[in-house]
């Protein structure tokens, strides 16, 4: 079965600081691999789509990376500001699942003044 | 910038009634999609349509659900016999065609049975 599981499941941090979220997947054969941003009480914006091919993929301060080997990917997010408290998502599509997307549990971050 | 919008925000309903919840897809897409979000747990794929016909769901969505584009620009899902543990947040998202596309949400429908 499908599965996206992300860590750490909740982590603060003060303003201006640096932080990394984890995600390992077991979805087979992988397709793509995205990362969402959800405010509470809002739906989920895409932040990052990343293929087989692509080991890293930037949008503003937040960088992915990919390690199709190990399954693995992490969502860098630089110099964090207060509006970057929300739920992080990360979504693996299987190649053989057309548009249907698996969904991680989310990483919450809280950004401190 | 384009959005997906859905109505209702809160939707309140007996058990056993008819829901129906309502999404306005962004105007250029061609695939729209239903999500659900039990409170507290992840967020699941219910359907995906194109062209006016379903290409993907999964094991949740069964006979009770079903979903319609009743003109050029709704999309709808329809519950109907609904249970309690049909209460959650449904999301509505639409993307243009392409598997590397991305889906973009509506802030979704939260569902309470009661």
């Amino acid at each position: 079965k499908n599965q996206v599981e992300q860590s750490p499941q909740s982590l603060i941090i003060l303003e201006g600081k640096n932080c990394t979220l984890q995600c390992n997947y077991t979805v087979s054969p992988f397709s793509n691999l995205r990362w969402y941003k959800q405010d509470t009480g809002r739906g989920p914006v895409s932040l990052t789509i990343m293929t087989f091919s692509e080991n890293t993929k930037s949008n503003g301060r937040y960088t992915a990376t990919l390690d199709a080997d190990t399954k693995q990917s992490s969502l860098h997010i630089t110099a964090s500001q207060l509006s970057d408290s929300a739920s992080y998502i990360c979504v693996v599509s299987a190649r053989n699942a057309g548009n249907m997307l698996t969904f991680g549990g989310g990483t919450r971050l809280m950004v401190k003044p | 910038e384009p959005e997906v919008t859905q109505t209702p925000s809160h939707q309140v309903t007996q058990m056993g009634q008819e829901v129906i919840l309502r999404c306005v897809p962004i105007s250029n897409h061609l695939y729209f999609y239903w999500y659900r979000q039990i409170l507290g747990q992840k967020v699941e794929f219910l359907v995906s349509f194109y062209n006016n016909e379903i290409s993907e769901k999964s094991e949740i969505f069964d006979d009770q659900f079903s979903v319609e584009r009743p003109d050029g620009s709704n999309f709808t899902l329809k519950i109907r016999s609904t249970k309690l543990e049909d209460s959650a947040m449904y999301f509505c998202a639409s993307s243009e065609v392409g598997m590397y596309q991305p889906q973009h949400f509506g802030d979704g429908t939260r569902l309470s049975i009661l």
